[in-house]
């Protein structure tokens, strides 16, 4: 079946420590995301790819880094410069990159829990 | 300002009511508008888009959009137990659809 997934589901870091989040999706999608969710809040956009080897910052990319060296994978790298990375992170793709056909429609995986010791 | 506004709820209401979730954005030159509906501890899933004034219905589901107002609302007829969930309302970013700006989310519980 098609979709996006995201492992690991559950991950424990201590501080000072980097951790890796993978997304992988076979629905031949052009555009990934990676969004930030903490309590009570919505989603927060780290990074966005529109096209392979070529990424944007969203609104709260400090202390994340990602790559797009293949069109179904999208890891996002939470660094040990990110000062609160406890959050709930999904990743999601949608149809449209550079040619502009969209609906609007984001395709989500399951998230990755990160919690900081 | 923020660029998209929902109340945060909880939004109580009896089984077989209608809900009303409310969203109003900031910026006027938006032209399409999303609700997606999230599960306590699961990713969003589409629910409704619409993109003209106007109403647009999808079963029990109604989106409502006033463009001069800048407020789009979700109307949920005959609510659900199961349709108790946190409800976003999404914008495309002014710079292109591929990007949303979400808001906060309507936490609706429906009761028995």
């Amino acid at each position: 079946d098609g979709g996006i997934t995201q492992s690991p589901k559950y991950l424990f870091r201590k501080e000072g420590q980097n951790v890796t989040l993978s997304c992988e999706q076979n629905l031949n999608h052009d555009a990934m995301y990676w969004y930030r969710q903490d309590p009570g809040q919505g989603l927060r956009l780290i990074y966005y790819s529109q096209i392979v080897n070529d990424f944007q910052k969203g609104d709260i990319a400090e202390g994340y880094s990602v790559s797009r060296e293949k069109k179904e994978s999208f890891p996002l790298t939470v660094t040990s410069a990110q000062k609160n990375p406890t959050a709930f992170y999904l990743c999601a793709s949608s149809i449209g990159g550079l040619t502009g056909v969209n609906t609007g429609e984001l395709f989500f995986g399951e998230g990755s829990r990160l919690t900081v010791l | 300002q923020k660029e998209v506004e929902q109340n945060s709820g909880p939004l109580s209401v009896p089984e077989g009511a209608i809900a009303s979730l409310n969203c109003t954005y900031s910026d006027r030159g938006s032209q399409s508008f999303f609700w997606y509906r999230q599960y306590s501890g699961k990713s969003p899933e589409l629910i409704m888009f619409i993109y003209s004034n106007g109403d647009k219905e999808d079963g029990r589901f109604t989106a409502q959009l006033n463009k001069a107002s800048q407020y789009v609302s979700l109307l949920i007829r005959d609510s659900q137990p199961s349709d108790s969930a946190t409800y976003l309302c999404a914008v495309p970013w002014a710079g292109g659809y591929n990007k949303l700006i979400f808001g906060a989310g309507t936490r609706l519980a429906v009761h028995p």
